[in-house]
């Protein structure tokens, strides 16, 4: 069965300072990878995905996320976070597409002045 | 064009009682999608409805059941209600099973 870890429930950051979010997975095959996104008081929104070729994926409001499979990571990453970015992003794999979609727990973003 | 929408945005109820859940998806989508998100667990997959059928369901109890109409409207419908089914639950609808999940706002169910 897959898996996914986020290690980091809480992480606080300067706004313009660089951002990385951490998620490791677990599943036997080449995995669908996913992050999303969700305000305070919303439902989720798809930041990007990675289901085959390149293994640096490009996403919206400026987010990349790099596979690696050697690691079993899947880290998101945006070099200048704004204000606006703070919420709660999660990472998810899936066995085939957008079916059978396995969340983790979720990372909260705070980004302070 | 209108997102997916779920009703009602809050809910309340007692032990025991039972809870339903709506979802209106994205126009021409086929695919709903029902999660449970539960304060320190994260998002939990709960069923897939497709076509009318359902087509698959997490690890949850039975006293959890949902439907999809000819619309493609769904509800997921708590029977027997406990403490522990507190949780956010959104809807999320799909063009089919092969393209992006689109997210409602969720109906926040309190169980006092």
């Amino acid at each position: 069965a897959q898996s996914v870890t986020q290690p980091d429930i809480h992480i606080t950051v300067s706004e313009g300072a660089s951002l990385e979010l951490r998620c490791n997975y677990s599943y036997g095959a080449t995995p669908y990878l996913f992050w999303y996104v969700q305000s305070p008081g919303q439902g989720l929104q798809l930041l990007l995905k990675y289901f085959s070729g390149d293994t640096l994926v490009q996403g919206i409001k400026g987010f990349e996320a790099e596979f690696k499979r050697s690691q079993s990571s899947f880290n998101l990453r945006k070099p200048s976070v704004h204000w606006s970015d703070a919420a709660e992003y999660f990472c998810a794999v899936g066995a085939g597409g957008y079916q059978k979609v396995t969340f983790g727990i979720g990372t909260k973003l705070q980004v302070i002045p | 064009e209108a997102g997916v929408t779920q009703s009602p945005t809050h809910l309340i109820k007692t032990r025991g009682q039972q809870a339903t859940l709506r979802c209106s998806p994205i126009s021409g989508h086929t695919s709903v999608y029902w999660y449970q998100q539960a304060l320190g667990l994260g998002l939990q997959f709960l069923l897939w409805y497709d076509e009318g059928e359902e087509r698959n369901r997490g690890n949850f109890p039975p006293r959890f059941s949902g439907r999809q109409f000819p619309n493609y409207s769904s509800e997921l419908n708590v029977n027997a209600l406990e403490l522990e089914d507190s949780a956010l639950y959104l809807c999320a609808s799909s063009l089919d099973r092969d393209q992006p999940q689109h997210f409602g706002d969720g109906t926040r169910l309190s169980i006092l």
